[in-house]
């Protein structure tokens, strides 16, 4: 298995503008994780997925952000206006059901806004 | 609520010599415990996890944690450090829903 894959891989936009990143699960596994990691606040969880369907948003800092999952092998989350405090490494990760505890995280999408 | 508190933010040790990684948790219920590691510019990998079975966990790379629920500590240990260990790493717990809590990261430091 390719494992998760995340795109794309660095991201640099200016202030304002709309930033969408993607990720692919790893076949079977059925809940899905959305993450941001800063120095200043390590790693955050922002959303999770069971079965597509949002269970968990009170991580999403504002309205700005939005993610959706629209079938079992790819979800997106978006930036809309994109602000330089959105500046992280964003990762996607995967786990086989929920409350099974283990996951598998993709490589990251290091964002840059300007 | 669950919690972890890894005691370190940073260690570092020559190659060759034992490896100590500090973690101590908090939680309601019997915990789900893992160590993830996370090498520079990449994701994060699971080195372990604990599940109420073994109290000694093997991983991967020759590192172990031992769970000891009177100390509420899950450390980890490698017998003999390499210089391809030197990363950051998470210790983590589960809560219930599966839902993962990080610690803050200990970045280890490997000297030739």
């Amino acid at each position: 298995d390719a494992g998760v894959i995340q795109s794309p891989r660095h991201e640099v936009t200016e202030m304002g503008q709309e930033v969408t990143l993607r990720c692919k699960p790893i076949s079977g596994h059925n809940s899905l994780f959305w993450y941001r990691q800063t120095m200043m606040r390590g790693l955050e969880l922002l959303i999770y997925f069971n079965n597509n369907v949002p269970i968990d948003d009170s991580g999403m800092p504002e309205d700005r952000f939005s993610a959706k999952m629209p079938n079992a092998s790819f979800s997106t989350l978006k930036i809309q206006p994109s602000e330089p405090r959105d500046s992280a490494v964003y990762f996607c990760a995967s786990s086989f059901r929920a409350g099974e505890g283990t996951q598998y995280f993709g490589p990251g999408t290091r964002l840059l806004v300007l | 609520a669950q919690s972890v508190t890894q005691l370190d933010s940073h260690v570092s040790v020559s190659e060759g010599t034992p490896v100590l990684l500090r973690c101590n948790y908090s939680s309601s219920y019997s915990p789900s415990l893992f160590w993830y590691v996370q090498h520079p510019n990449k994701g994060l990998q699971l080195l372990l996890k604990y599940t109420s079975a073994a109290t000694l966990v093997k991983g991967i790379n020759g590192f172990e944690a031992e769970f000891k629920k009177s100390e509420t500590s899950f450390h980890l240990t490698k017998p003999s450090a390499h210089m391809s260990d030197a990363a950051e790493y998470f210790c983590v717990v589960s809560d219930q829903g599966g839902k993962l809590i990080f610690g803050q990261g200990t970045e280890l430091s490997v000297k030739p």
